[in-house]
């Protein structure tokens, strides 16, 4: 069963606009939350993380919002850019579990 | 960009052949993962491991070993080569165990493998 959900496979969206990417999450043991970024024919890299004691962090235009008690996180970017187009991965981690990857969401950014 | 290599990046094998992908990184870094991407499951965990000659199983480890006979390198074995082990691979590394702490996991280029 899957622990970490991405349940959109893909948005589009245009430059300029809030680009919102949701992730939810069925253990409570998780208490980090991960986003990372996917370029065709690279590894994953790091985008930004959440502790559970906090609700939000933000870095520039990328912010992470964490809702625990309905178990929920999002990723807002903003202004999206065409240069964010990627497959985009929530992770969770806590408890017993090393990181637990959600299938991830291809992200689009029109001109 | 953490140094991470992966070798070969690109394979074609035939069912049943062994086949050995390799994992080399220069951070020093203690723990070392081996994930596999595929469409519709994201990326899942095969092996990891928490120091030299020191591994565990991961989500889908049935089909797979791994090795670590030293810090840089970390190999991951398919004995026998199944069209279902088809996918994109990747090697992470990290400083700390990727449960309940802070630090990220740094990602390799990846290997594709094709299993005919």
């Amino acid at each position: 069963d899957q622990q970490v959900k991405q349940n959109s496979p893909s948005l589009s969206v245009q430059e300029g606009r809030i680009s919102i990417l949701n992730c939810d999450y069925t253990n409570s043991m998780f208490d980090y939350f991960l986003w990372y970024k996917k370029y065709p024919a690279e590894g994953p890299t790091f985008l930004i993380s959440i502790s559970s004691i906090k609700d939000k962090n933000e870095d520039g235009r990328f912010t992470v919002f964490l809702n625990k008690s309905a178990k929920h996180l999002s990723l807002h970017i903003v202004p999206s850019q065409p240069g964010d187009s990627a497959v985009y991965f929530c992770a969770a981690q806590g408890g017993s579990e090393k990181l637990v990857f959600g299938k991830g969401m291809k992200l689009t950014v029109n001109p | 960009d953490a140094g991470i290599t992966q070798s070969p990046r690109h394979k074609v094998t035939e069912t049943g052949t062994p086949v050995t992908l390799r994992c080399h990184q220069t951070e020093n870094h203690r723990y070392m993962y081996w994930y596999r991407q595929d469409p519709g499951h994201g990326l899942r965990l095969i092996h990891y491991s928490y120091g030299v000659k020191d591994t565990d199983k991961g989500e889908v480890s049935d089909g797979y070993s791994v090795s670590r006979s030293k810090t840089e390198d970390f190999l991951l074995t398919l004995e026998s080569a199944t069209s279902s082990q088809t996918s994109v691979y990747f090697c992470a590394i990290s400083p700390t165990l990727a449960s309940g702490g802070s630090d990220e996991q740094f990602f390799g280029p990846g290997t594709r493998l094709t299993v005919l």
